[in-house]
């Protein structure tokens, strides 16, 4: 399956934060999502073989990588205090969003 | 701009049958998709509808109208487990997702 590290994270206002994600097996696609108590996964950005190829509207401070290996990071500079939240990774196979993705468990950032 | 609506909260008897609405507005659609979301843990896929009429899968059923701009899904015979937070998703050059519609469970 699809697996996230840390679980939890605790940061400061204007730190910077890198969060990892590990795709499930052959899935080459993976995308991240941002996820405020109670609302839906807001759409970050997604990547298919380590190129970014669609964007949701996050600032530029958001930013990611996906290696070879079908593993991502999400980085992200200058934490706000909006920026706390539960941080989902998705996978799928295929250049394009899948209509199914396989979700993480989600980092839990928390920023004060 | 883009949005889909759905009801914030729905609440059902075990046993019965509950339908949870989801209109949309995008700039694309391919389709339309549903997650499940229990408290504490990830979304999981539940059903996907690219063309207009109803999909079943077992206690699940999900349906489309592209004319309307709205899908529903419906859950049948409901069990205390299937309490948890419902998303629609529109399927475009990404996924939108809902608000979520909250389902609670009476015994």
């Amino acid at each position: 399956g699809v697996t996230q590290s840390p679980t939890h994270l605790i940061k400061t206002r204007g730190q910077q934060v890198t969060l990892r994600c590990s795709s499930q097996s052959g899935h080459n696609t993976v995308s991240w999502y941002q996820q405020a108590l109670g609302q839906g996964p807001q759409f970050i950005f997604q990547y298919y073989r380590e190129e970014e190829n669609g964007r949701g509207n996050f600032p530029p401070r958001f930013s990611g990588l996906q290696f070879p290996n079908d593993s991502s990071e999400l980085n992200v500079n200058a934490l706000e205090l909006d920026d706390s939240a539960l941080y989902l990774c998705a996978s799928s196979s295929g250049q394009g969003p899948s209509y199914e993705q396989y979700f993480g468990p989600g980092t839990r950032l928390t920023v004060t | 701009g883009q949005s889909l609506e759905q009801p914030s909260e729905v609440t059902a008897v075990e046993g019965a049958i509950v339908q949870i609405n989801c209109t949309y507005q995008t700039s694309g659609f391919y389709g339309l998709s549903w997650y499940q979301q229990h408290d504490g843990g990830a979304p999981t896929f539940l059903s996907y509808n690219a063309l207009d009429g109803l999909e079943e899968t077992g206690r699940f059923s999900s349906f489309l109208s592209r004319s309307d701009s709205y899908g529903y899904l419906l859950l049948q015979e409901l069990q205390m487990k299937d309490s948890a937070s419902y998303f629609c998703g529109v399927r475009d050059d990404k996924i939108i997702f809902g608000k979520g519609t909250r389902l609670h469970i009476l015994p």
